[in-house]
C-alpha cells in the first residue's frame, strides 16, 4: 500500500499548456513537499505546503488538509520544465518521510 | 553560499565490501537526511540527523548506519553490501529538519555493487 499516490505517471504537453501534476496521501501530515528532478539526479524542492496555496513564478501549489490531497500546477509550460515531479509527505506521527512515484513531465516546444 | 555537496559522486563496490559516503551540508543547517533512490522503488527515506543525534530512521536493514559530527557534516555506512544496494544516495540538509522546512538536496552518489 502507497501511502502516497501521484497521477498522472507521465505526460507530456505543448508548450505554453497549462499543467496539473495531482497527489493524494493517505497518513496525517506535517507537511508536503513538492520536488523537481532533472536528468541526472539532481533534486529540488519546489514547495513546501502545511496549508493552502503557494506560487512561485509560474508554479502554484495547493493543498487540501481535510481531503487529503495536493495539486502542483505549472502556467504558460515551457520544454525546460521536463523533469520528474515528486510528492513527498511527512508524516505527523513518527516523522517519516514517504514519497510519490513521480510524474514524468515532457514539454514539447 | 555553497551548496550541498556529496562526495564521491560515483562508487563501484563487489557483494560484501562496506562503503562510506560523505555529506557536507549548507553552512548553518543543522539537519541532514539521507534518501535512497532506485528505479524500482523511487525514493526512500533513510535517516535524519540533528546537532549529531540520529532523530528519526526509515525501514532499512541494520547494515544501513549513519553519523553526524560536531560540524553538521555527515557521513553514512553501508555493510555487506548486497547487489540492491545499487542505487543514488541522496543528501539533503536544512535548517531545523523534521521536513517543516525546505530540503536542500546534494547531487547525491551513485553506487553500483557488482
Amino acid at each position: 500500500k502507497n501511502e502516497v499516490e501521484q497521477s498522472p505517471q507521465n505526460l507530456t504537453a505543448q508548450e505554453g499548456e497549462f499543467i496539473t501534476i495531482n497527489c493524494s496521501y493517505s497518513v496525517g501530515i506535517s507537511a508536503l513537499h513538492w520536488l523537481q528532478q532533472h536528468p541526472g539526479g539532481g533534486i529540488v524542492s519546489l514547495f513546501m505546503l502545511s496549508s493552502g496555496k503557494k506560487k512561485h513564478g509560474r508554479l502554484i501549489a495547493t493543498i487540501n488538509i481535510q481531503e487529503k490531497h495536493s495539486s502542483l500546477h505549472i502556467t504558460a509550460s515551457h520544454p525546460r520544465d521536463s523533469a520528474v515531479y515528486i510528492c513527498a509527505v511527512r508524516r505527523d506521527t513518527g516523522n517519516q518521510f514517504y514519497f510519490g512515484t513521480g510524474t514524468s513531465l515532457t514539454v514539447i516546444p | 553560499k555553497a551548496g550541498v555537496t556529496q562526495t564521491p559522486r560515483y562508487l563501484i563496490k563487489t557483494r560484501g565490501q562496506q562503503v562510506t559516503l560523505s555529506c557536507s551540508p549548507i553552512s548553518g543547517h543543522r539537519s541532514v537526511s539521507w534518501y535512497q533512490q532506485t528505479p524500482g522503488q523511487g525514493l526512500q527515506f533513510l535517516f535524519e540527523y540533528f546537532s549529531e543525534t540520529q532523530r528519526n530512521k526509515g525501514n532499512f536493514p541494520g547494515r544501513f548506519s549513519g553519523r553526524q559530527f560536531s560540524n553538521s557534516r555527515s557521513e553514512m555506512n553501508v555493510s555487506t553490501l548486497e547487489l540492491g544496494d545499487s542505487a543514488l544516495y541522496l543528501c539533503a540538509s536544512s535548517q531545523q529538519g523534521y521536513g517543516t522546512d525546505t530540503q536542500y538536496f546534494g547531487p547525491g552518489t551513485r553506487l553500483t555493487v557488482l
